[in-house]
Formats: structure tokens, C-alpha cells, sequence
């Protein structure tokens, strides 16, 4: 059975940094490239970031882009999501997923950014 | 970037009856090359992460009730939920993944009547 399980969420205050994780398992994880996506309360779905089988290919979207990095580790079966210059507006529940059609998903890990 | 519009933004439907949701992209997301449209569609219960249900704007995920269908090509697509069940009642989004950035509709609710 496929299982991704996010974490590393929680409270942070504006301009601070936060490293998300991912555990893979239960699926050939260098078979797919992965994304972050996200949901701020009570809205759509936003997709932040992806990478490549290898992990030599990173795309971000134009909101995190120079402050989110994405990394993986196929040894560990993990993907990361580091998280620098924290806004307000970056508060949501973070979701790691099978990219670029996403079949597989993370529960989510909340990120709250407030003071 | 292709944007994605989703409508209505909500439905109430009667158990039983049909719920249409349409979904325009601002691009073509048809590709000439495989003749596929890179279009799918998702359910997002409360509490829960989205559940794909439908790619390539009309093949159903494994395990997904046959009530669910995706049709269109190019610009226009359309979700069906051909007779719609309590359980059925969940956020819906499409999604191009056609270019980068990947996109989503607004959501459209879905509820009972």
C-alpha cells in the first residue's frame, strides 16, 4: 500500500524557516517525479514546487521562487521542502504528492506563519 | 501560465441526479503529438487530501465508481457525476498538467439538495 507521510510543520514567526519532509513508501519512488502542493485555510489548491526522478530538475511557482528549495533523497525514499523568508500568506497545509498527475498524496502538514 | 475556470462555484443536487461541473483552461491542453489532453480531475472530502479521479480529461483512476466520467478536449472539460450518492459530497478540482506551472481550478462544492 502506498504511504506518503509529510511532516515538519508548525508554528513559525514571519522571516523565519521551516524544513518539511516527506516519506515515501510502498511505490517505486525514483519511478516519479514529486511536488509540493498547498492549501491555505479554506481555499484552493496551489501547486508550489516540483522535481525530477533524479532530482536534478527543480520548478517553482513564481510565489515561493528564490525562498522554497526542493530536494529529494532516492536513498531514503524522502523529499524536503525548505522553507526560508517565511510570509503570512504562506500559511497553509502542506501536501506532498506524485507529480506531475497526482495520484498519490501525502495527509498534509500545517504550516502557520504569524507572530 | 494557463489558467483554469471552474464552474458553478457550488451545486446543491437531489441523491440520485446528475452533477455537471465545468472547467475552461485559458490554453489548449490538448498535445497534437500522443493526441491527449493533459486535464484531471480530483475530490477533496473535509479533513482529507484531494483523491485523483479521473487523467487524460477521461480515463478513470483505478477504483473510482463508474458514476464518475470526464469528457472534453482542448479548452472545455466536463466532470459527471452521473447519480450522485451522499458520499459524493467533497470539493472538486481540475488540474492541467500541460505546462509548468501546474494549475488548478477554483473548486466547485458539491452538495445535496
Amino acid at each position: 500500500e502506498v504511504h506518503l507521510v509529510d511532516s515538519g510543520g508548525g508554528l513559525v514567526q514571519p522571516g523565519g524557516s521551516l524544513r518539511l519532509s516527506c516519506a515515501a513508501s510502498g511505490f517505486t519512488f525514483t519511478d516519479y517525479w514529486m511536488s509540493w502542493v498547498r492549501q491555505a485555510p479554506g481555499k484552493g489548491l496551489e501547486w508550489v514546487a516540483n522535481i525530477n526522478k533524479e532530482g536534478s530538475e527543480k520548478y517553482y511557482a513564481d510565489s515561493v521562487k528564490g525562498r522554497f528549495t526542493i530536494s529529494r533523497d532516492n536513498a531514503k525514499n524522502s523529499l524536503y521542502l525548505q522553507m526560508n523568508s517565511l510570509r503570512a500568506e504562506d500559511t497553509a497545509v502542506y501536501y506532498c504528492a506524485s507529480s506531475p498527475i497526482f495520484d498519490y498524496w501525502g495527509q498534509g502538514t500545517l504550516v502557520t506563519v504569524s507572530s | 501560465d494557463i489558467v483554469m475556470t471552474q464552474t458553478p462555484d457550488s451545486l446543491a443536487v437531489s441523491l440520485g441526479e446528475r452533477a455537471t461541473i465545468n472547467c475552461k483552461s485559458s490554453q489548449n491542453v490538448l498535445y497534437s503529438f500522443n493526441n491527449k489532453n493533459y486535464l484531471a480531475w480530483y475530490q477533496q472530502k473535509p479533513g482529507q487530501p484531494p483523491k485523483l479521479l479521473i487523467y487524460w480529461a477521461s480515463t478513470r483512476e483505478s477504483g473510482v465508481p463508474d458514476r464518475f466520467s470526464g469528457s472534453g478536449s482542448g479548452t472545455d472539460f466536463t466532470l459527471t457525476v452521473r447519480s450522485l450518492q451522499a458520499e459524493d459530497v467533497a470539493v472538486y478540482y481540475c488540474q492541467q498538467y500541460y505546462s509548468s506551472p501546474l494549475t488548478f481550478g477554483g473548486g466547485t462544492k458539491v452538495e445535496i439538495k
